[in-house]
């Protein structure tokens, strides 16, 4: 069965701090990762996915197949980049978004 | 604007009154899918709908019933709420269920006693 794994509940730095939000996936087939976000009191949105390798808002995000990883990283978090952050998984052969439990960064000035 | 639209968005009821959460695209999107979401469990699959007339149980679909009788619409009802049913909803869309971003509505607080 597909499933998501986001080891932190809660991620708490420093501005200008580096920010790594692990994530990681189980599914054997070729899968698709994407990251969303939501802010307070917003909706939840994409942040990026990795069939595009993109850099948005200077988070990026690799897909490593050996370690099944698609951890999201800034080197320089800043306050507003608080929020909840999931990582998803979709793939070959099913029609929905597996979620993780999410990670809460929270950037203290 | 392209947008998903829940209503309503607060919603307090007494177990076992049905109650309907509506959903509503404008994207012409085809895939459409509630979840809910849970602290410590992130956001779990009810229902999708692939298109109009296709509907398919998700993760959690016990308690719940979707149709899809127009494109743009995916209401979600409840025909007897339980306490355990209290949660934070969300509708989504996207152009098809896989590599696609999805739009996602705004939230639906409810609350059963």
């Amino acid at each position: 069965a597909q499933r998501v794994t986001q080891p932190e509940k809660l991620l708490s730095v420093f501005k200008g701090a580096p920010v790594e939000l692990k994530c990681n996936y189980s599914y054997s087939g070729s899968p698709e990762l994407f990251w969303y976000v939501q802010y307070s009191r917003q909706r939840l949105q994409l942040l990026l996915r990795h069939i595009s390798r993109e850099s948005i808002k200077g988070f990026t995000a690799d897909l490593n197949k050996g370690e099944t990883s698609f951890h999201l990283k800034k080197p320089f978090a800043q306050e507003e980049d608080s929020a909840m952050y999931y990582c998803a998984l979709s793939g070959t052969g099913f029609q929905k978004l597996v979620f993780g439990t999410g990670t809460r960064l929270l950037v203290s000035p | 604007e392209a947008q998903v639209t829940q209503n309503p968005r607060y919603l307090i009821t007494v177990t076992g009154k049905k109650l309907t959460v509506t959903c509503s695209q404008n994207m012409n999107h085809e895939y459409m899918s509630w979840y809910r979401q849970d602290p410590g469990l992130g956001l779990r699959q009810i229902y999708y709908s692939m298109n109009v007339e296709v509907t398919d149980k998700g993760d959690v679909p016990e308690g719940y019933k979707v149709s899809r009788k127009e494109k743009r619409n995916f209401p979600l009802i409840l025909e007897s709420p339980s306490p355990n049913q209290t949660s934070l909803y969300f509708c989504a869309s996207s152009r098809d269920g896989r590599n696609t971003e999805a739009f996602f509505g705004q939230g639906t607080r409810l609350t059963v006693v």
